[in-house]
């Protein structure tokens, strides 16, 4: 009940394409849906978020977008750079505060 | 400094060691975790402090023990570790127990031998 699925694993894009990261959830009590991005040798950093009032959030190349009826959400950036070459992990809050984090994707932007 | 930051970036350790990981916010945030990030595994939050009280032990065996003295800084001490555990141990804070945006340190890359 408290796992986030994410996927794919890794994924491989061209400069100016579209990468799509797609999470599912089982528990409804979840009420918050970050994304972190991480670099190598860094921390997670909060990259976008949605609350599941809302289908579709977005913030400059990034968007998520929720599907409150299949649990589901995804993560879409535009016109991919090879500066957006990190590990992507999304993350749903429960009942109890506490973040569930999905096992990662490695996105690769080739220029 | 600003943010979180973690030291040592680096660790290896026999099993017979004990160490100390030591996280240091500079955020003003009251709310401190520790969590393992184990390759192709989920984040596995450890611990939570809250204005200097755990508030949140999630089943973390007792060779692994928080300290938190105070809102600025929290402390992971090591002892009788066991290969597994090597992993990426980072820090995070926030601002309440909403656990709404943490904010990560860079991580300390454990090696146990």
């Amino acid at each position: 009940q408290q796992q986030v699925k994410q996927s794919p694993q890794s994924l491989i894009v061209q400069k100016g394409g579209i990468s799509i990261i797609n999470c599912a959830y089982e528990n409804t009590a979840f009420d918050y849906f970050p994304w972190y991005q991480q670099f190598p040798g860094k921390g997670p950093a909060l990259l976008i978020a949605i609350r599941p009032d809302v289908s579709e959030k977005k913030e400059g190349r990034f968007t998520i977008s929720f599907n409150k009826s299949a649990k589901q959400f995804s993560l879409h950036i535009m016109d991919s750079q090879p500066g957006d070459s990190a590990t992507y992990f999304c993350a749903a809050r429960g009942s109890n505060y506490k973040l569930t984090f999905g096992k990662g994707t490695l996105l690769t932007v080739n220029p | 400094e600003t943010g979180v930051t973690q030291t040592p970036r680096h660790l290896v350790m026999g099993m017979t060691n004990k160490k100390s990981l030591k996280c240091e916010q500079h955020l003003g945030h009251n709310a401190m975790y520790w969590y393992k990030q184990s390759a192709k595994k989920p984040l596995e939050l450890m611990f939570v402090y809250s204005l200097e009280e755990r508030v949140e032990n999630n089943s973390v065996p007792s060779r692994f023990s928080p300290e938190c003295p105070n809102s600025s800084h929290l402390f992971l001490h090591l002892h009788t570790l066991q290969p597994e555990d090597s992993a990426l141990y980072l820090c995070a804070s926030s601002q309440g127990e909403s656990y709404n945006e943490q904010f990560f340190g860079p991580g300390t890359r454990l090696t146990v031998l």
